[in-house]
């Protein structure tokens, strides 16, 4: 059990860039959730697969963000024409549908910062 | 919409000495699960500890327990024998049950507590 893991773990960019962030949940866990934390917040929630399948998105989640999940292991997570309001610590999470009380399971996050 | 309040921004407490931190919730449902999570200063967000609405005794994990009161909508964590590692920001965490279609297994989260334990 290697954990979640994101890449990359920081990011800088210009307002305008698109950006894109990587996510590998732990290997058996089918469902995995993207959360946005700003600093001194809780975080919110952004999208949620189960499998391929993404089943849920966040009205947060606007038209220059996407999410995919595309074989049902990794996901990425695109932000197109970043503004400054983007900066925030990007979460990822899994879960097993096998594991009692859903637990989610964190990566370390990918902190972007719009310059 | 459910909701999740914690209601003191920071708090700091002796090692070795006992912490409590609070959290409120407000829901409509009957059967939930609430979550307290663990944020230590740039490191992951781990699961400190979690309870089932319907059940009605308490979860204690070691050094951590909870008072779940379900009427009241009460869900405070407290913290025993208090460590320097659990310096950490704590997150109170609401989820609904899923539904058919596996929606609803989102966490909603309060602003969390700073919580610094003190030498």
């Amino acid at each position: 059990d290697t954990g979640v893991s994101q890449d990359p773990r920081h990011k800088i960019t210009k307002r305008g860039q698109n950006v894109t962030f990587r996510c590998d949940p732990i290997s058996e866990h089918n469902r995995l959730y993207w959360y946005r934390q700003t600093l001194g917040q809780g975080p919110e929630f952004l999208t949620y697969f189960q499998n391929e399948a993404q089943l849920e998105k966040s009205r947060l989640l606007s038209d220059r963000f996407s999410a995919e999940r595309p074989k049902g292991s990794f996901s990425t997570l695109e932000i197109q024409r970043t503004e400054q309001g983007d900066s925030a610590m990007y979460l990822c999470a899994s879960s097993s549908r096998e594991r009692l009380y859903n637990e989610q399971f964190f990566g370390p996050g990918t902190r972007l910062t719009v310059l | 919409a459910q909701t999740v309040t914690q209601s003191q921004p920071e708090m700091s407490v002796q090692e070795a000495e006992t912490v409590t931190l609070s959290c409120t919730y407000d829901t409509s449902e009957n059967n939930y699960y609430l979550f307290w999570y663990k944020q230590p200063p740039s490191r992951q967000m781990i699961l400190v500890i979690r309870q089932e609405a319907y059940k009605q005794q308490n979860a204690t994990e070691n050094r951590f327990s909870v008072n779940f009161q379900k009427a009241a909508k009460s869900f405070s964590l407290k913290i025993s024998d208090s460590q320097l590692g659990d310096t950490a920001m704590y997150f109170c965490a609401f989820m609904k049950p899923s539904d058919n279609a596996g929606n609803n297994r989102k966490l909603i989260w309060g602003l969390g507590t700073s919580l610094a334990v003190n030498p």
